[in-house]
């Protein structure tokens, strides 16, 4: 079975901290992607990857940043946490380039910033 | 006006009930449909993809895509109280490295 994980279920920061937000997947994956959802609003992508170091934006990526140095590895990184940056994050991986193949999603991190 | 409109609910019907779900969409380039089952605190898994129009069945699940109609819906026949979740459509278009675009969800609640 895919196992995608993420490193945390829940996180409370504070406006302006820098926020890591990691996950790992186990079937050695090309593509990883982060999302957020929100409700009203459904997923929205913020940034993928199709390989180790490259990375593209997605639909919102405004106040985040990305890394993936190691394939199985996705980090997203808020700089400076902002309120509006309350939400589900969710990260998937899919194994073959082109987003129609399968994406298999992590549990999500419920991120809260007071 | 969103690419991709999906009535968010919620739904409630008693078990044994066939469930209608729905999307419009209005990128014509759209050619991949999915549906996403997501489980309170759990992320979305893939229920059903379709490419282009027509029907695809699979167990008590029925998903069906009207291009003409800009219209995609999901049919779960013999509701249980475990269909109880949170459906998602999503969509791509035609050529590959194209993100998803996924509907809002709708929260469907199956009564014993």
């Amino acid at each position: 079975d895919v196992k995608v994980t993420q490193s945390s279920r829940y996180l409370v920061k504070r406006t302006g901290e820098k926020v890591f937000l990691e996950c790992v997947q186990d079937m050695d994956h090309e593509n990883m992607f982060w999302y957020r959802q929100d409700p009203g609003l459904g997923l929205r992508l913020i940034y993928f990857s199709y390989d180790v170091k490259m990375k593209e934006k997605g639909d919102i990526p405004e106040g985040y940043s990305v890394s993936r140095e190691k394939k199985e590895r996705f980090s997203l990184i808020l700089e400076s946490a902002s309120t509006n940056q309350t939400s589900m994050y969710l990260c998937a991986s899919s194994l073959n380039p082109g987003v129609t193949d399968t994406q298999y999603f992590g549990p999500g991190t419920r991120l809260t910033v007071l | 006006q969103k690419e991709v409109e999906q009535d968010p609910g919620p739904l409630s019907v008693p078990e044994g009930a066939i469930v209608s779900l729905n999307c419009t969409y209005s990128n014509s380039a759209f050619q991949y449909f999915m549906w996403y089952r997501q489980y309170s605190r759990k992320g979305p898994e893939l229920l059903m993809y379709t490419y282009s129009s027509g029907n695809k069945e699979d167990g008590r699940f029925t998903a069906q895509v009207d291009k003409s109609s800009k219209y995609i819906s999901l049919f779960i026949r013999d509701s249980q109280p475990s269909d109880s979740a949170t459906y998602l459509c999503a969509m791509s278009g035609h050529f590959g490295n194209e993100k998803l675009t996924f509907g809002t969800g709708t929260r469907l609640t199956i009564i014993p």
